[in-house]
């Protein structure tokens, strides 16, 4: 039940896209089409902004979008915006467990 | 609206017991899987356990399984997360989270703060 990884911070400028990988294994990201993103603003209970890979929840921004490739999944936001600044994390489903990736601050 | 709130947080020695409970609202318990995620401070997000939407399957991390049950009271509309032989390595934050698909939580509680010292 290995964390999956992911960059530490990934920076942009606002109007700029971003991307933000999402590395696991053959047992998870790579088996299963459930990765699910995370915002986090500090003090705050997490957000969902994309579930089953691609998946946008209601309420959240065409803006957001999510793709797999492999064992690697990613979050892009096509233009950022001083909102967008927070923690983003992924998450897979494993079969047996659920496992959150390390992170990635995005500050605007 | 639908909302959880989490309670039964504290400051408990290493070695003793805790409950923690999830009351849901707004929705319709009995379709939805519960899930326990916690953060320790300055840490990242941490899956803890998770049970099925009709409490046929349970499921936890490899860190709490062994001293970590959940369960779930339908006709309470509640959750629970039973945690025993408590270490300080299990102070955080506990949030419960309902699932839409297989690791998705759209709606999460404030969460509640779990102090594990002597």
């Amino acid at each position: 039940q290995s964390a999956l990884t992911q960059p530490h911070s990934v920076s942009g400028s606002p109007g700029q896209p971003v991307t933000i990988s999402c590395t696991g294994t053959s047992s998870d990201v790579g088996y299963y089409n459930y990765v699910s993103w995370y915002q986090v603003h500090p003090g705050k209970a997490p957000k969902l902004m994309i579930y089953d890979v691609n998946k946008r929840p209601s309420g959240v921004p065409d803006r957001f979008s999510g793709s797999k490739s492999g064992n690697t999944a990613s979050l892009t936001i096509s233009g950022l915006q001083a909102e967008d600044e927070a923690d983003y994390y992924c998450s897979s489903f494993a079969g047996s467990y659920i496992v959150f990736g390390t992170g990635t601050t995005v500050p605007v | 609206q639908v909302q959880l709130v989490e309670a039964g947080g504290g400051v408990v020695q290493p070695g003793r017991s805790l409950t923690l409970s999830c009351v849901a609202s707004g929705f319709t318990f009995n379709r939805h899987g519960i899930n326990w995620v916690r953060q320790a401070p300055g840490k990242g997000l941490e899956w803890v356990a998770g049970i099925w939407y009709d409490g046929s399957r349970t499921i936890y991390a490899d860190s709490v399984q062994g001293r970590f049950t959940i369960s779930r009271d339908d006709s309470k509309n509640t959750a629970y997360l039973q945690m025993n032989s408590l270490r300080a390595d299990d102070t955080a934050v506990y949030y419960c989270a309902r699932d839409i698909s297989y690791g998705a939580f759209d709606h999460w509680g404030q969460g509640t703060t779990v102090t594990v010292s002597s």
